[in-house]
């Protein structure tokens, strides 16, 4: 089945570096989207970014999408220890409304 | 406005009984997930529902039923449990589908021995 491959799968950090996390996928799609996860919570919807688009801000984060090589990259810049979480990509393929989520990445960021 | 919300938060049940999680979203949204959830794996889709009135199987919908009772509400039945089902399972919902953001419930914690 189509699913997001994020990579790293684990990454520490020291606080007010930056964090990068890869995520590729296998077929077309309509959009990507990156979520975060907090332990022992559901997940929260970090950034929406469109097949037609490259890139997309917001706050801290930045996120890439490479239609031609199917991956994205989300940088969180400055990281806190409040960023530590897991953080997933998903991806539905065209003309589905099933999203897809891959294995995540566990970020770790330490004060 | 509460979002999102499952029942109940924790569960164990025996191997071979039988029960149902609850979801319900108070967002007006038309479309429903189901997930699972096992350590150090991501989220794996059980059924979707489009909207009132449809389901559809995602990657893992073996031993599982769903019934989108209403707009509000999309339950999930294990009819005979098995060990293999011990997950945390997560109820979503969007505005339409894939498009948009998509909701999560804080999750069910579900134990079969």
């Amino acid at each position: 089945s189509q699913q997001g491959e994020e990579d790293p799968q684990a990454l520490s950090i020291q606080e007010g570096e930056n964090a990068t996390m890869n995520c590729s996928y296998k077929t077309s799609i309509n959009n990507l989207q990156w979520y975060r996860q907090n332990s022992g919570r559901g997940l929260v919807h970090l950034i929406l970014i469109r097949s037609n688009e490259r890139e997309k801000h917001s706050g801290r984060l930045r996120v890439t999408l490479d239609t031609s090589k199917k991956s994205s990259s989300l940088l969180i810049t400055a990281s806190r220890a409040a960023d530590t979480a897991s953080y997933f990509c998903a991806t539905a393929r065209v003309n589905t409304d099933k999203l897809i989520f891959g294995t995540g990445t566990r970020l770790q960021v330490f004060p | 406005n509460a979002g999102v919300t499952q029942t109940p938060k924790f569960q164990v049940l025996k191997t071979g009984q039988s029960m149902t999680l609850q979801c319900a979203q108070d967002m007006n949204h038309n479309s429903m997930y189901w997930y699972r959830q096992d350590p150090g794996m991501g989220l794996r889709l059980i059924y979707y529902s489009a909207s009132e009135g449809t389901t559809d199987k995602g990657e893992v919908p073996n031993g599982y039923n769903v019934s989108r009772l209403n707009k509000r509400e999309f339950s999930l039945r294990l009819e005979s449990a098995a060990p293999s089902q011990t997950s945390v399972y997560f109820c979503a919902s969007s505005e339409t589908g894939s498009k948009n953001t998509i909701y999560f419930g804080e999750g069910s914690w579900l134990t079969v021995v």
